[in-house]
C-alpha cells in the first residue's frame, strides 16, 4: 500500500517555466489537497478537492492550478514560475468523513 | 478565520530532559480537531495524534504526553525524558467541520543534544 506518492522529489524551474507536481493516492479518498511549507510559516493550503471533477480555492492559490479527473489523482500545475513559488510542496488525502490526514513525502521546488 | 499559534520557534535542551511544545489555537466552531504532526530531518510529515473538541482527557503515549485546555485553548506537547531522535520541527494544526483545511502553526524546531 504505497499512500500518498508525490513525484518529483527535487525540481529546479526558471522564472517563467511551467511544470506540473504529481500526487496519486491508492487509498480511494475523496479528499486532497495541496500545501506549501515555507520557513516559520507552517503549512499552508494551496487548492484542495473533495472528489473527482470538485475543486476549490485555499488560502494561497494564486500561481496554480488544479483538477480531479480521477479519485486517485490530483495533479498541481505552475503556470509561469516564480521564485516567490520557492518552496516545499506537500500533497495529502483523507477520506470523507474521516480527519486523519494522510501527507506524501514531498516536492522541494526551486525557482531561479 | 482559524490560527494556531505556536510561539516557540526554537527549543534546545539536553537528552534526557523533559520539555512542553506549546500551541494555541483560535476558532469560533465548537466542533474542532486538534493535531501535532512531527517532520524529521528527512522531511516527511508524521501525524502523532488527534483530539476532538469534545474530548478533554489528557493522553498519553509512552514518553509523549498531551494536555488539551479549552478554557486556554491550548493543547500543549510534552516529552519526557527527550532523546535525540526527538530533534524535529513539530506543527500543531486545527481543523473545523465547516471548513475543509487543516490550519498550521508555524512550527517548533526542537533540538535535542546529547
Amino acid at each position: 500500500n504505497a499512500g500518498v506518492t508525490q513525484t518529483p522529489k527535487f525540481q529546479v524551474l526558471k522564472t517563467g517555466q511551467s511544470m506540473t507536481l504529481q500526487c496519486a493516492q491508492d487509498m480511494n479518498h475523496e479528499y486532497m489537497s495541496w500545501y506549501r511549507q515555507d520557513p516559520g510559516m507552517g503549512l499552508r493550503l494551496i487548492h484542495y478537492s473533495v472528489g473527482a471533477g470538485i475543486t476549490d480555492q485555499g488560502e494561497v492559490p494564486n500561481g496554480y492550478n488544479v483538477s480531479r479527473s480521477t479519485t486517485e489523482d490530483f495533479p498541481l500545475r505552475l503556470l509561469s514560475a516564480a521564485p516567490s513559488q520557492t518552496s516545499v510542496y506537500f500533497c495529502a488525502s483523507r477520506r470523507a468523513g474521516g480527519y486523519g490526514y494522510t501527507f506524501g513525502s514531498g516536492t522541494r521546488l526551486t525557482v531561479v | 478565520a482559524q490560527k494556531v499559534t505556536q510561539a516557540q520557534t526554537e527549543i534546545s535542551v539536553v537528552e534526557k530532559e523533559d520539555v512542553t511544545l506549546d500551541c494555541v489555537y483560535e476558532t469560533r466552531d465548537t466542533t474542532y480537531y486538534l493535531f501535532w504532526y512531527k517532520q524529521p530531518p528527512s522531511g516527511e510529515l508524521v501525524f502523532l495524534i488527534r483530539r476532538n473538541s469534545f474530548d478533554e482527557q489528557n493522553e498519553i503515549s509512552g514518553r509523549y504526553s498531551w494536555n488539551f485546555q479549552k478554557s486556554t485553548s491550548s493543547f500543549n506537547f510534552t516529552i519526557t525524558a527527550s532523546q535525540v531522535v526527538d530533534s524535529a520541527v513539530y506543527f500543531c494544526a486545527l481543523y473545523n467541520n465547516a471548513g475543509n483545511m487543516l490550519t498550521f502553526g508555524g512550527g517548533t524546531r526542537l533540538m535535542v543534544k546529547p
